[in-house]
């Protein structure tokens, strides 16, 4: 069964400090992994979308690595700013017959102090 | 550009009640998904489907039932509400490669 994990569960640093998010899965045989992020009381926002193929993608401050042999990604935000306080969540696709569900990080909160 | 609508935000349940909670797409999306949130914890998946008139169970079922009669609406009916049904529910569509959500269901069974 995959499990999915995200260390640390909360993080807090100082504005303009580099963020860095790991989520681990325990099985390879992904078919994509998905960051998400969730603002208090609100829904789950799509950030970065990265193919089992690919070992990166890039939108603006965010860049999202993947290496799938060692069951890792890591979500990095450049330049942390207050606004980037919320929890960020990673999801895995499984392979195959998977009907496209994801699986879930428990997440992790980040707080930016101005 | 709507994309996937919940309602109702927030409902408070007495034990034993029951509800549906609504979820619309007009993205054209064949997969949708219901999810629950508890505090602290990733989401869970209750029920999906793959297209209308198609659904089967995910991780968390008991204690709900979906259907599936149009290809833009998913709802979840929650029969006998109990105390562990409190939780953030969160309506999904997509296709294999990505997932959109709504904005969540804050429900609360006192």
């Amino acid at each position: 069964k995959q499990e999915v994990t995200q260390i640390p569960a909360a993080l807090s640093v100082p504005e303009g400090e580099n963020l860095v998010l790991n989520c681990s899965f325990t099985d390879s045989a992904i078919y994509n992994l998905q960051w998400f992020r969730q603002d208090p009381g609100k829904g789950l926002t799509s950030l970065l979308l990265i193919q089992s193929s690919q070992r990166e993608q890039t939108s603006g401050r965010l860049n999202a690595s993947l290496d799938k042999s060692s069951g890792r990604s890591t979500l990095y935000i450049a330049a942390s700013q207050p606004g980037d306080s919320a929890t960020y969540l990673c999801a895995v696709r499984p392979q195959r017959g998977s009907w496209g569900k994801l699986q879930f990080g428990a997440g992790t909160q980040v707080v930016v102090t101005p | 550009n709507a994309g996937v609508t919940q309602t109702p935000k927030f409902r408070i349940l007495k034990i034993g009640q029951s509800m549906t909670l609504q979820c619309t797409q007009d993205m054209n999306h064949n997969y949708m998904y219901w999810y629950r949130q508890d505090p602290g914890m990733g989401l869970k998946l209750i029920y999906y489907s793959v297209g209308a008139g198609i659904t089967d169970k995910g991780e968390v079922p008991n204690g709900y039932n979906v259907s599936r009669s149009t290809t833009e609406d998913f709802p979840l009916r929650l029969e006998l509400a109990a105390p562990s049904q409190t939780s953030v529910y969160f309506c999904a569509s997509g296709e294999n490669t990505e997932a959109f959500f709504g904005q969540g269901t804050r429900l609360t069974v006192v």
